[in-house]
């Protein structure tokens, strides 16, 4: 079984500063990891994933992400936050293997305060 | 490129009523998945198809639930009778073979079962 937990149901940063959104999972099998985006009344965006190639994954908009196998973790961060970020972050687990269903976590509301 | 298309983007029926909702898939892509969005449970895989085929519906709630994949570019999910725990946005979510690939998810039917 795999499981994604995400800590922090909300985060606020102030725009400028760094944005770090925690995520751990736990699988079986060396897993493959993704973080998606949600605006408000919108479908889910791909930011960026990892498949083993390199644990430093940067995905769009300036996030990024690092691999780290002893940790289980693959936390999401960002140098310096925009407005346009504030949305809903989903973390997102898939056995290696072949396609597959996601695992979420429960999503963190990244709130920017200006 | 037009992406995942999803009808009705919203409904709402009273209890006991036969919902359907639809999707088309991005061409050529030949993996399907549906997922349920809820507040207390958050996004939830409820089943995906693979060249058509049905491979993992155990995240289908009760047998009130149905999905089915008549081919490449359509595919229902149907709840019958349907109930207010049922309300919820659901997510079609398509994408190409491969344990690595990203799901595109469309923009999701909100359910209000009254």
């Amino acid at each position: 079984a795999q499981s994604v937990t995400q800590l922090g149901s909300h985060v606020s940063v102030s725009e400028g500063a760094l944005v770090l959104l925690r995520c751990n999972y736990s699988s079986s099998v060396p897993p493959y990891l993704f973080w998606y985006v949600q605006y408000p009344n919108q479908g889910l965006q791909l930011l960026l994933k990892y498949t083993s190639a390199a644990t430093l994954v940067k995905g769009i908009n300036g996030f990024e992400a690092e691999f780290k196998k002893s940790e289980t973790s693959f936390h999401l961060t960002k140098p310096s936050a925009h407005m346009s970020d504030a949305a809903e972050y989903f973390c997102a687990v898939m056995s290696g293997g072949g396609a597959d269903g996601l695992t979420f976590g429960k999503g963190t509301h990244l709130i920017i305060q200006p | 490129d037009a992406g995942v298309i999803q009808s009705p983007r919203h409904e709402v029926t009273e209890m006991g009523q036969e919902v359907t909702l639809r999707c088309k898939p991005i061409s050529g892509h030949n993996s399907l998945f549906w997922y349920r969005q809820t507040m207390m449970r958050g996004l939830e895989l409820l089943i995906y198809f693979n060249n058509n085929v049905p491979i993992d519906d155990s995240g289908m709630p009760e047998d009130r639930f149905s999905a089915k994949m008549p081919n490449a570019s359509f595919s229902t999910l149907k709840i019958q009778p349907s109930e207010p725990r049922d309300s919820a946005v659901y997510f079609c979510a398509s994408s190409t073979s491969g344990g690595n690939n990203e799901q595109f998810f469309g923009p999701g039917t909100r359910l209000t079962v009254l």
